[in-house]
């Protein structure tokens, strides 16, 4: 069974820094994909980024990137220039074709990690 | 565009009754997902349906059922509600139901059960 890891239940930065949220996941899967979604207070989940395990490359948005340790079974989030609207919990989630190939979205997510932007 | 949307916003019952939360999702998406998250946790997977049809399901008891309408909207029912199934119900839609396909969020049900 696919497990993802979120280690840090709470981070905080300053606004205008860079802060990096960690996730590692486990599974005996080589095709899969990998996100982080954002979950602002009393809103709702939106993605942020996400990430083909089949490439290579980082992928980014804007001020968000990830480091992707495919070996490591690591994906982290960085998030630069950090503003007060960055302020939610964090989701680290996996998804991969199942057995046989058959496939459905069942995403595993993480614990989530609470990001707090302060001023 | 709309977003998904979900109906009711909030609810309350008490043990032993039944639930029906409801859910639009974005249109020309095909394929909706349900999951359940409990406060201080990550979601997880209840169902996914795609053209009427259950295409998986997680690791959740027969009290939890659900359907998909032809305009693919989709409800989730809970019978013998349990205080255990407090919790925010979100439903997600996408295009169809590839691993690769990016999910979308809808605002969610929140279900306290007293």
């Amino acid at each position: 069974a696919q497990t993802v890891t979120q280690s840090q239940p709470e981070m905080s930065v300053q606004e205008a820094e860079t802060v990096t949220l960690s996730c590692t996941y486990d599974t005996s899967e080589s095709n899969y994909y990998l996100f982080w979604y954002k979950q602002p207070p009393s809103r709702q989940m939106i993605l942020v980024i996400r990430q083909e395990a089949y490439k290579q490359q980082n992928a980014t948005e804007n001020r968000f990137s990830v480091n992707f340790q495919k070996a490591a079974k690591s994906f982290s989030l960085k998030i630069s220039d950090s503003q007060l609207g960055d302020t939610a919990m964090y989701f680290c989630a996996f998804i991969s074709r199942g057995a046989g190939g058959t496939s459905y979205g069942k995403l595993t997510f993480g614990q989530g990690t609470i990001l707090t932007v302060h001023p | 565009d709309a977003g998904v949307t979900q109906s009711p916003t909030h609810l309350i019952k008490t043990r032993g009754q039944q639930v029906t939360l409801r859910c639009s999702p974005i249109s020309g998406h095909k394929s909706v997902s349900w999951y359940q998250q409990v406060l201080g946790q990550g979601p997880q997977f209840i169902f996914q349906y795609y053209e009427k049809e259950e295409r998986g399901r997680g690791n959740f008891p027969d009290r939890f059922s659900a359907r998909q309408f032809p305009n693919y909207s989709s409800e989730l029912n809970v019978n013998a509600l349990l205080l255990g199934d407090s919790a925010l119900y979100l439903c997600a839609s996408s295009l169809n139901t590839g691993v690769w396909e990016t999910q979308y969020f809808g605002p969610g049900t929140r279900l306290l059960v007293l």
